[in-house]
């Protein structure tokens, strides 16, 4: 069972739409929540933390429910320049490593 | 961009070959994270270094080795090549202090390779 779980999509959204994507991780002791963003043949790059309370940056939206190990991403008001992979990345309690697990990443299209 | 520069950029391989993949860290940082990237995956830990010894490993085989400098630089090298190892492979770097977790961590853009 792999540690992350993502839904790999494709979804395909108009501008001005909001979607969600969800995530699931298998480890109960996991620490730190986070959501990154990839662009196609680019590195990952940090877009926000996730915290147990919620946490707006905005137009996205991270909620983190560890009762039920599931972490979810809103993006309102799309744009174009959302269209990118984004990885819900976990890491667990204890590690001193910043070993970070990716879940394989769900794709994003924004059309006009 | 991140300041982690990685190279080459793109290589092609035949199998049983080796590479060297090399990683130039974030100044100011002190470890240097790889990830391996298959098309359509996530990132997977490879392994990390730390102040010049590897401070932790995923599940890679040993063929998989690597190597930091002191100026926190690092390198990673793939003997026997196999047909699987075509992948993206990332480093990341960041800054481990001695509480623990080493916060953020930033990735280069990856250097390509391919087996054949």
């Amino acid at each position: 069972r792999k540690e992350v779980e993502q839904d790999p999509g494709p979804f395909n959204v108009p501008e001005g739409a909001t979607v969600a994507f969800n995530c699931t991780y298998s480890n109960s002791a996991s620490q730190s929540f986070f959501w990154y963003r990839q662009d196609c043949r680019k590195e990952p790059k940090l877009l926000m933390s996730v915290y147990s309370s919620g946490n707006e940056d905005g137009r996205f939206t991270a909620q983190l429910n560890r009762a039920s190990q599931y972490i979810s991403l809103l993006i309102r008001d799309s744009k174009l320049s959302d269209s990118a992979t984004y990885l819900c990345v976990v890491v667990d309690r204890g590690s001193t490593l910043g070993r970070l697990y990716f879940g394989r990443g769900t794709q994003l299209t924004v059309w006009p | 961009e991140t300041g982690v520069t990685q190279s080459p950029t793109h290589l092609i391989k035949t199998r049983g070959q080796q590479v060297t993949l090399r990683c130039s860290s974030q100044s100011g940082h002190n470890t240097v994270s790889w990830y391996q990237q298959a098309l359509g995956q996530g990132p997977q830990f490879i392994f990390q270094y730390y102040r010049e010894e590897e401070n932790g490993r995923g599940n890679f085989p040993p063929r998989f080795s690597g190597l930091q400098f002191p100026n926190y630089s690092s390198e990673l090298n793939v003997n026997a090549l196999e047909l699987d190892d075509s992948a993206l492979y990332l480093c990341a770097s960041s800054l481990m202090t001695g509480g623990g977790y080493g916060g953020e961590l930033f990735f280069g853009e990856g250097s390509r390779l391919t087996v054949l």
